[in-house]
């Protein structure tokens, strides 16, 4: 079954404690991202990456980190998070061309104490 | 930058016809999204426009006018199922990434 997983889906954590959420795709996409939703702000992107070792921030990267060294997967790293961290966090990925649709993992929430 | 407005929220009936609206304000316009969303779920793909027109999919509809930096989605014979977030995302700049707009809640109603 073609999907992009996420994990854990749920996670409380305290301040400053580093976290990695994974997520791994199996359908071959070149494209991944990261999203944070809050209430009233909507989907913003916090990195993405246009294939392996590509790496770009988005509108709201600061205090986040992310690799691809392999092309199926994409962690999103917390060094030291903070409770404006606290979000539902989506991960998603997509072809560069033809479809330009994205699949979204089933999300992680997230709390920082 | 983009700028995209969608309202907060709309409620409909049953069986009618809703129509959810999006403007955006963009250079190098690449294409629009629309995505629907259920509570405490991930986003799923409803459609993609890049020219000017309607696409019909089942119960599902959108349009685009470029020139008018207008589009909307329109919801045929709704359903109680229907009632979710719609998220309108505009692609510009030379990418294909989207930029998501905050999103019109649509609550469905016997």
């Amino acid at each position: 079954e073609a999907q992009v997983t996420q994990n854990p889906r749920y996670l409380i954590t305290v301040t400053g404690k580093k976290l990695t959420v994974t997520c791994s795709q199996n359908m071959n996409h070149e494209y991944m991202s990261w999203y944070r939703q809050d209430p009233g702000l909507g989907l913003r992107q916090i990195y993405y990456s246009m294939n392996v070792e590509v790496t770009d921030k988005g509108d709201v990267p600061e205090g986040y980190k992310v690799s691809r060294k392999e092309k199926r997967n994409f962690p999103l790293i917390l060094e030291s998070p903070s409770p404006n961290q606290t979000s539902l966090y989506f991960c998603a990925s997509g072809r560069q061309r033809g479809s330009y649709e994205q699949y979204f993992g089933p999300g992680t929430r997230l709390t920082v104490t | 930058g983009q700028n995209i407005d969608q309202p907060t929220e709309m409620t409909a009936t049953e069986g009618a016809i809703v129509q959810i609206n999006c403007t955006y304000q963009t250079s190098g316009f690449n294409g629009l999204f629309w995505y629907q969303q259920h509570a405490g779920e991930a986003p799923t793909f409803l459609s993609y426009n890049v020219l000017d027109g309607l696409e019909e999919k089942g119960r599902f509809s959108s349009f685009l006018s470029r020139s008018k930096g207008y589009s909307y989605l329109l919801l045929k014979e709704l359903q109680m199922k229907d009632s979710a977030s719609y998220l309108c995302a505009v692609a510009s700049g030379g990418s294909y990434i989207p930029t998501f707009g905050r999103g019109t809640s649509l609550i469905v109603h016997p």
